[in-house]
Parts: structure tokens; sequence; C-alpha cells
């Protein structure tokens, strides 16, 4: 259970307010991803990221941005969010990014947008 | 992009009864099927996976099959017991954009009644 970590687990924030969410693995992987849950939607994959590049970005608005400075840690920083945004925001780690990995989720941040 | 379809969206059976739930997708270069349970408020895990050099996979009271013809794999739980109820989520992984996409359904809520 503490193999992928994340802070906070709960953030309420207003539409002005810049915020960052922390992701950190301790699992020894090189690819970490960004998933946002909604309600009564799949899981949408945000970003990827291997060997702290970037190698996917799913359409995601600009006031998404997301930060992987090494491997075992990961950010996604927000700013000028939209109520819409509110979501269940999950970190997920794999060791890489090969098409049988196995991806590994963090507990998430219940993210609540005013 | 793939394409994931998950049904049912709710499932209540008896406890000690089986439990079915069907995904097909629309990727015929997908190659890795994982499936992941979800409790309420907690992340979510992966209980079991199949890739596509297989037709079955079994782990104890879990078992999925993959149908790559027809493109559809399923989860089957047997004797189900309260500790089942979850939401579970089918997820496919192929090779065509980039590779790096892991596709989910839209869940399916489980509920094993006394």
């Amino acid at each position: 259970e503490t193999g992928v970590t994340q802070t906070p687990r709960h953030l309420v924030m207003g539409m002005t307010n810049k915020k960052s969410l922390k992701c950190e693995q301790h699992l020894g992987h090189n690819a970490m991803y960004w998933y946002k849950q909604s309600a009564k939607k799949p899981l949408e994959l945000m970003f990827v990221y291997s060997l702290e590049e970037r190698v996917e970005n799913n359409s995601v608005p600009s006031r998404f941005s997301p930060e992987c400075p090494n491997s075992s840690h990961l950010f996604l920083h927000l700013h000028t969010l939209q109520p819409e945004d509110s979501a269940l925001y999950l970190c997920a780690s794999s060791q890489g990014v090969g098409d049988t990995d196995t991806q590994y989720f963090g507990p998430g941040t219940r993210l609540t947008v005013l | 992009g793939e394409n994931v379809e998950q049904h049912p969206s709710t499932l209540s059976v008896q406890e000690g009864d089986s439990a079915v739930i069907k995904c097909t997708y629309s990727d015929s270069a997908s190659n890795y099927f994982p499936w992941y349970k979800q409790e309420l408020g907690k992340r979510p895990q992966l209980i079991i996976d199949i890739r596509s050099n297989v037709g079955e996979k079994k782990d104890q009271r879990i078992a999925v099959t993959l149908n790559k013809t027809a493109k559809h794999f399923s989860l089957h739980i047997t004797e189900t017991q309260p500790e089942d109820s979850a939401v579970y989520f089918c997820a496919a992984k192929g090779l065509t954009g980039g590779g790096n996409k892991l596709t989910f359904g839209t869940g399916t809520q489980l509920k094993v009644e006394l």
C-alpha cells in the first residue's frame, strides 16, 4: 500500500488559486502517470512520463501542468481551474512504458474546485 | 484509438454465487488486459491480468478469459464473498498511439449480498 503515495489526499480550492499535487513512488519504476477519475466515467489518462520525459499528453488543458523532476516524483500544478475539474486525481507508476507493463496506483487526491 | 466497453454497469449477486463482467475492445493490436478492483475511497488495485498469448488465466476464485478473434475478455469471480463488493475496471493496452496508453472501461459496481 505504500508503493505509490500521493499528497494531499483531499484539496479544496477556488478557481483563482494555484496548488500542486504530489506523487512519489518507492518501487524503482521508470514511468509515471496522471489520471483523472470522474463519477460515471472511465479513468482518463492525462500525462505519461518515462525517464522524466513526457511521452504523452492527452489533450489536457494548459491549466494542468505536470512536472517530473526525477523518476520517483511527479507533480501536477493546478491554476485557474474550473468546477468541472473536480475529481479524483490518481497517480500511477510502472516499470516501463512497454505494452505489458503493469501500472500501480496511488490512493489519489480528491479535488474540489469551488 | 482504443475503445473499451464494459458491461454490466451494476451487478448484484448472492454470496456464494458467481459473477461475470464482460469487456470488449476495438484495437486488434491490443495485447495486455488488466483488471482492477477499487473499493470505496481506495485506490484501484490490480487483481489479475492476461496477455494476448493465452486464452485463460486463473488465480484462486478469479479467472479471466480472452477471445482475441471476437475482441472481448471477461472476469469471472466464483464463490463470491461480501469483501468482493467493489467497482471493477477492465482495461486494454496495445501498440497504437505509442503503446503507452491503458484504456479503461467505465467500471462495474459489484454488490455481494448476504
